[in-house]
């Protein structure tokens, strides 16, 4: 079946902007998780879903961040008045459950100019 | 709280070569283990895992065995293909009531030359 889905592949935006990126789990997945890929700090946990409710925001690196989830399907994570270290590659990834393993999909390039 | 180390690359080795990647964790209570795999212009991939001590987690080759008394989690193939390139992340979950988050060692990047 299809895998996790993220859209767009590559954004580019000007510093201040705010931008959405969308997270497509696999369809009956009920966890859904958001990573961040950076050269400088390597992959770090941003927030996770369970549902559409977000028990642990406790990667969010800042007020900036956020994230929503709707029908306990599609995630949005916005980024507001974005910064230059904001640029990374922002994954996410989905689960049947919490206890089971994690499908990734291809990610979404940020570049902050 | 958790960490996940993992030796630095790149790792360059010849086809048919003899691969490890080390990988250590620190962890409050009993991880999961797990390595992901991101071949080049790809998403990251799950390669193996490891629920409990001493079980050996293996796949396309590809074996890594838990050591609770070292708190390791080495990455071990007998003989890479230049298929085989792509980047090596060790990671680990801890359960607990709020979720199974992933923790990433740094990567590893391996080379394997034809």
């Amino acid at each position: 079946g299809a895998g996790v889905s993220q859209s767009p592949s590559n954004k580019v935006t000007e510093k201040g902007k705010d931008v959405e990126l969308r997270c497509d789990p696999i369809s009956g997945h009920t966890a859904l998780y958001w990573y961040r890929q950076s050269l400088g700090q390597g992959l770090e946990f941003l927030i996770y879903f369970q549902g559409n409710s977000a028990p642990d925001k406790s990667g969010l690196p800042s007020d900036r961040f956020s994230a929503e989830r709707t029908g306990g399907s599609v995630s949005t994570l916005t980024i507001q008045r974005t910064q230059q270290e904001d640029s990374a590659v922002y994954l996410c990834a989905s689960s049947l459950n919490r206890v089971y393993e994690q499908y990734f999909g291809p990610g979404t390039r940020l570049t902050v100019t | 709280g958790n960490s996940v180390t993992q030796m630095e690359g790149p790792v360059t080795l010849s086809e048919e070569a003899f691969l490890t990647i080390n990988c250590t964790y620190t962890a409050t209570g009993y991880p999961s283990l797990f390595w992901y795999v991101q071949y080049p212009g790809e998403g990251l991939q799950l390669l193996l895992k490891a629920t409990k001590a001493d079980d050996k987690g293996s796949n396309k080759g590809f074996e890594a065995t838990y050591r609770k008394e070292t708190t390791s989690f080495h990455l071990e193939k007998g003989s890479v293909q230049v298929s085989d390139s792509a980047v090596y992340f060790c990671a680990l979950i801890l359960n607990n009531n709020a979720g199974n988050m992933l923790t990433f060692g740094g990567g590893t990047r391996l080379m394997v030359k034809p």
